[in-house]
């Protein structure tokens, strides 16, 4: 069974520019939730879906926006990079109950 | 506002030493606290998941125990081997995953 899977794994990006990241959650799993993780610090909560809608959201500016389709698969969405978006982005699935699994990440640079 | 804190930030032992990892937080209110293993530039492995209503999970070598009342997770690392080296973080879980700061383990041979 294939676990949660992040496409891509690596981009660099110019600051100004937007970037589309894509996770495809473990099947059967309905929710999906974004994460910030830059460097030296712990993961940092942007959104999180369930049933293609939004559930949550953390602190971060309306740059950073997302979706999920009906299949469950999700794209975060950053418009106008700035330097300070440069991290490991991670998207973690889970069914319903509280085991959240995490995909091996994108790491974005920008420059 | 929930806040994670995991001490030691970084920890150097020799193999086959035992050691206990820290977190705390401080809201008691909690669903769960989830620890999880960051090998360098990889995402995170979910190690163990300790409901609110329990006291302790156990798996193989690692054993993590929740104290609410004072705030309190431990992880506890029996027989260390080098293949243990990564980051450990704790999470504890309200309606998201707050993260802390992770401890940085090295397991020299």
């Amino acid at each position: 069974d294939a676990g949660v899977t992040q496409s891509p794994t690596h981009l660099i990006k110019t600051r100004g520019q937007q970037v589309t990241l894509r996770c495809s959650p473990i099947s059967g799993h309905k929710s999906v939730s974004w994460y910030q993780q830059v460097l030296g610090q712990g993961p940092q909560f942007i959104f999180q879906y369930y049933e293609k809608e939004e559930r949550g959201r953390g602190n971060f500016p309306d740059r950073f926006s997302a979706r999920q389709f009906p299949n469950y698969s999700s794209e975060l969405n950053v418009n106008a990079l700035l330097l300070g978006d440069s991290a490991l982005y991670l998207c973690a699935s889970s069914l319903v109950g509280p085991w959240a699994f995490f995909g091996q990440g994108t790491r974005l640079t920008v420059v | 506002k929930q806040e994670v804190t995991q001490i030691p930030a970084a920890l150097s032992v020799p193999e086959g030493e035992n050691l206990v990892l820290n977190c705390s937080f401080t809201d008691s209110a909690i669903y769960n606290l989830q620890w999880f293993r960051q090998d360098p530039g990889k995402g995170l492995t979910s190690l163990l998941l300790i409901q609110s209503s329990q006291r302790e999970q156990t798996s193989g070598r690692l054993n993590a125990s929740l104290d609410k009342s004072s705030g309190r997770s431990t992880l506890y690392i029996a027989a260390s081997q080098p293949g243990d080296s990564a980051t450990y973080l704790c999470a504890v879980a309200d309606d998201k995953l707050i993260f802390g700061t992770g401890t940085r383990l090295q397991v020299f041979p």
